[in-house]
């Protein structure tokens, strides 16, 4: 099963600032690894998948890089908007599908 | 628009059996690989079942194989997820999420039900 570890746990910035979250896995997931942006009472919602891909509405804000082991979720111009809990997932190798802990983004 | 509502969730006590719909509309069911994820109360995301888009192949966690089936109706667009010999640890929101339609193996999830709650409890 592969381990998906992010860091930080949790993450306080300012609007207007960018935000860096990573997410290490503990095997080669290549570039099979998503992101998707939690906030209260609501469901995940899809930003990234395939590493850098953007999923359909999500502004340009929100960038992926990464492949291999490490990855990295970049917000620019952070937005009261964008505070929630932030997962990466890896289809690599599945099943199980896994999950990262999530990091918290407090804005 | 797609929309998936999820239902079914209930206090259940240890031991006991539950199954969870997930109606979906605004896109071809038939041609959609679904999973099941859940979440634990303030806790992250596990990943619990899928299944293909035509019904034939069926994944499931070690957490919860042989307990749990996941299945589809494509003539009523609905998802299920039969849950029995359940624990205290299987006590958390469970969502139906639609799989992206992406080459290569594996899932990702573009489109996710609102959760419904199940509580294993005596």
């Amino acid at each position: 099963e592969t381990v998906l570890t992010q860091i930080p746990a949790t993450l306080s910035l300012s609007p207007g600032e960018r935000a860096t979250l990573s997410c290490r896995a503990s095997q080669n997931v290549y570039n099979y690894l998503a992101w998707y942006q939690q906030k209260p009472g609501q469901p995940p919602r899809l930003l990234i998948y395939d590493a850098s891909n953007r999923a359909t509405g999500i502004p340009a804000r929100f960038s992926g890089s990464g492949s291999g082991t490490d990855f990295t979720l970049t917000i620019t111009s952070l937005e009261p908007e964008d505070s929630a809990v932030y997962y990466c997932q890896q289809r690599n190798d599945w099943p199980p599908i896994t999950f990262g802990q999530g990091t918290r983004l407090e804005i | 628009e797609v929309q998936l509502v999820d239902s079914g969730g209930r206090l259940v006590r240890p031991g006991g059996s539950l199954r969870l719909s997930c109606v979906v509309s605004g896109f071809t069911f038939s041609d959609s690989a679904m999973s099941w994820v859940r979440q634990a109360p303030g806790k992250g995301l596990e990943w619990v079942s899928g299944i293909s888009n035509s019904g034939a192949s069926t994944y499931y966690a070690d957490s919860v194989k042989g307990r749990f089936t996941i299945s589809r109706d494509v003539s009523k667009d609905t998802l299920y997820l039969q849950l029995s010999s359940l624990r205290a640890e299987d006590t958390a929101l469970y969502y139906c999420a639609k799989v992206l339609e992406v080459p290569g193996w594996g899932y990702y999830f573009d489109y996710w039900g609102q959760g419904t709650l199940v509580t294993v409890s005596s």
